[in-house]
């Protein structure tokens, strides 16, 4: 059994280039969450897919991010131009859609912007 | 809107010492409610939850929360702590059951085991 999991577990870039993170739902589960954790806080709601469709985003989610999950598997979210201020740790999580269920997260991607 | 409030930033305790967690939420529509645990580089592992039914809720290792709607509580206790409970608690809510759309967290507890 793979939990969820997410790739690169750490990554350090320079303002202003463009990082993109992927994330594995665990298999079959419909629904993906990306949260976001900076330090000392707890994990904020970014947006939430159901399928491939993108039901739900923060005002959190500028323009700068986006995020996909084009056959309703795997899901990438992209930060473009990327600011000291996006520094944080990335979290995705899934849950099998057929209520009542668990959000399942994998272990984050770490990301620094110097 | 919904929030969560963890005061405690931080709780140190001995171990094999009872220790209780505070969360307060605050929320206009039906509440469903979950404690998460961090360990250090690891990911979020749900501990417990309340969705229906018995207001108080255990987990596997011992932890247990109860729901209180009058006060709006959601405490995590413990009556006897380990050393390998050392990790950061986040207590979340949301509006569906199981965290449906989204999960709103409180800013977290780390909690810190001594000998």
């Amino acid at each position: 059994d793979t939990g969820v999991s997410q790739d690169p577990r750490h990554k350090i870039t320079k303002r202003g280039q463009n990082v993109t993170f992927r994330c594995d739902p665990i298999s079959e589960h419909n629904r993906l969450y990306w949260y976001r954790q900076t330090l000392g806080q707890g994990p904020e709601f970014l947006t939430y897919f159901q399928n491939e469709a993108q039901l739900e985003k923060s005002r959190l989610l500028s323009d700068r991010f986006s995020a996909e999950r084009p056959k309703g598997s795997f899901s990438t979210l992209e930060i473009q131009r990327t600011e000291q201020g996006d520094s944080a740790m990335y979290l995705c999580a899934s849950s099998s859609g057929l209520g009542k269920e668990t959000q399942y997260f994998g272990p984050g991607t770490r990301l620094l912007v110097l | 809107a919904q929030s969560v409030t963890q005061l405690d930033s931080q709780v140190p305790v001995f171990e094999e010492a009872p220790v209780e967690l505070r969360c307060n939420y605050s929320s206009s529509v039906s509440v469903y409610l979950f404690w998460y645990v961090q360990y250090p580089n690891q990911g979020l592992q749900l501990l417990l939850k309340y969705l229906s039914g018995s207001t108080l809720v255990e987990s596997i290792n011992g932890f247990e929360a109860e729901f209180n709607k009058s006060q709006t509580s959601f405490h995590l206790r413990k009556p006897s702590v380990h050393i390998s409970d050392t990790a950061e608690y986040f207590c979340a809510v949301s509006d569906r059951p199981g965290g449906g759309n989204k999960l709103t967290f409180g800013t977290g507890t780390q909690l810190k085991v001594e000998l």
